[in-house]
């Protein structure tokens, strides 16, 4: 995508937290999104950001949106082998969705 | 309810063959879109319809065409194609009004250009 960035690839354990990061580039986006994809399927959408919003839960995922520095976190508590799958960050830009280099999760036991 | 379908899911072609990728909806969405998926590259937009009867350019159009045939349909045409266009290919849709935006997305075609 267009300067939507995120490291490549995160490998965790089993049961430990991963934190996955992304930095977007409009600072007018409505909407950030996370989404999932698993091996031979297309994209999910995982969990969403409203841009008026620092922060965002949902059961083990917790999105922390920081506006100043264009930077988007998602974090999954006690991360699971069913984790392991490729996340993109997205941003809104006017009518289209931007995404990210996608960054490839690993969870080992 | 399919939601969003991609045909075909394989395909393999000769530089300078032309092929036409469809995709179709059926949750009444207004805007549609064609990915394509590279390693390293994450997902980079090729072109769009916001709506019936418009189309415009994405990041990476050269190459491609499409057509929005009916608000279900939106087609992806390679009229020559090169190795350089061997990748997944995503349709996805969205446009609920007042919506967060969501994509909707098919499962993929995987096209190799030998």
């Amino acid at each position: 995508g267009e300067d939507v960035e995120q490291s490549l690839f995160l490998s965790v354990r089993e049961g430990d937290s991963s934190v996955i990061n992304c930095t977007y580039t409009d600072s007018s986006s409505t909407y950030l999104y996370w989404y999932k994809q698993e091996p031979g399927a297309g994209l999910q959408l995982l969990t969403y950001i409203f841009s008026n919003m620092d922060m965002k839960q949902d059961q083990r995922l917790t999105v922390l949106l920081n506006k100043k520095d264009k930077h988007l976190s998602l974090r999954i508590a006690d991360t699971q082998t069913g984790d392991s799958a490729i996340y993109f960050c997205a941003e809104s830009r006017a009518d289209k969705l931007i995404f990210g280099t996608g960054t490839r999760l690993q969870v080992f036991p | 309810n399919a939601g969003v379908t991609q045909t075909p899911k394989f395909q393999v072609l000769k530089t300078g063959q032309s092929m036409t990728l469809q995709c179709a909806q059926d949750m009444n969405h207004n805007s549609m879109y064609w990915y394509r998926q590279d390693p390293g590259m994450g997902l980079r937009l090729i072109y769009y319809s916001a709506s019936e009867g418009t189309t415009d350019k994405g990041e990476v159009p050269n190459g491609y065409n499409v057509s929005r045939l009916n608000k279900r349909e939106f087609s992806l045409r390679l009229e020559s194609a090169a190795p350089s266009q061997t990748s997944v290919y995503f349709c996805a849709s969205s446009g609920l009004a007042g919506g967060t935006g969501e994509l909707f997305f098919g499962e993929g075609s995987r096209l190799t250009v030998l």
